[in-house]
């Protein structure tokens, strides 16, 4: 157990719908990272957020965005769904300014019909 | 950009054999490099890592080789055992940034008993 909760763990939806995925952090970790994987591709980047500021953002669609609460939990919200939006989406954690390995949860299945 | 590549998508070994998966990366502002294990349904595991300061770090059966010069990193396991089945991802790190983790694109390693 790597500490880091996601839920949930599955989702089918429509296109066109509005998705929200949740992200707990490890305890003490402040770094959050959104990650997706598409068809046993690689892990494609998201978003980072460190102690509830966005730190660094990668290819995420304009569709998608994200926020990390004073709590740390994180969220990413998916718009207008699309079929190829369907993946894996990945959350990880670290310390960022001590740690170096980041602990990723066990993913959210996104499935668009 | 594919800033951090694994251009062999699988590798099959015989257990107990050794197995070699590559990792070649093309910012060399990267200081910090990672593996991870992916078991299929499951977040990927941190596995090993080395920093840019050092050439080689030693976990066991696991051995991680970098090569600055050549912007290459190599992932030992001897011997290789049956549970070592499963996909494995480089990461790197550039610490003085924004500590954004970059993962390749994955080998998919079986090791055949």
């Amino acid at each position: 157990d790597s500490g880091v909760t996601q839920t949930p763990k599955h989702l089918i939806t429509a296109t066109g719908q509005r998705v929200t995925l949740r992200c707990s952090p490890r305890s003490g970790d402040l770094s959050v990272y959104w990650y997706q994987q598409s068809l046993d591709q690689g892990l494609q980047f998201l978003i980072q957020y460190y102690n509830g500021e966005e730190r660094a953002k990668g290819n995420i669609l304009e569709r998608f965005s994200a926020q990390q609460f004073p709590d740390l939990h994180s969220e990413l919200n998916l718009s207008s769904l699309e079929l190829g939006d369907s993946a894996l989406y990945f959350c990880a954690s670290s310390t960022w300014d001590r740690g170096t390995e980041a602990f990723f949860g066990q993913g959210t299945r996104l499935t668009v019909v | 950009d594919q800033q951090v590549k694994q251009n062999s998508p699988s590798l099959s070994v015989q257990e107990g054999r050794i197995s070699i998966l590559n990792c070649d990366y093309t910012n060399s502002m990267f200081d910090y490099f990672l593996w991870y294990k992916k078991y299929p349904a499951e977040g990927p595991t941190f596995l090993i890592s080395i920093s840019s300061i050092k050439d080689k770090n030693e976990d066991g059966r696991f051995t991680v080789f970098l090569n600055k010069s050549a912007k290459h990193l190599s992932l030992h396991i001897v011997p290789s055992q049956p549970g070592d089945s499963a996909v494995y991802f480089c990461a790197a790190i550039h610490t003085s940034g924004t500590y954004k983790y970059i993962f390749g694109t994955g080998t998919r390693l079986k090791v055949l008993a």
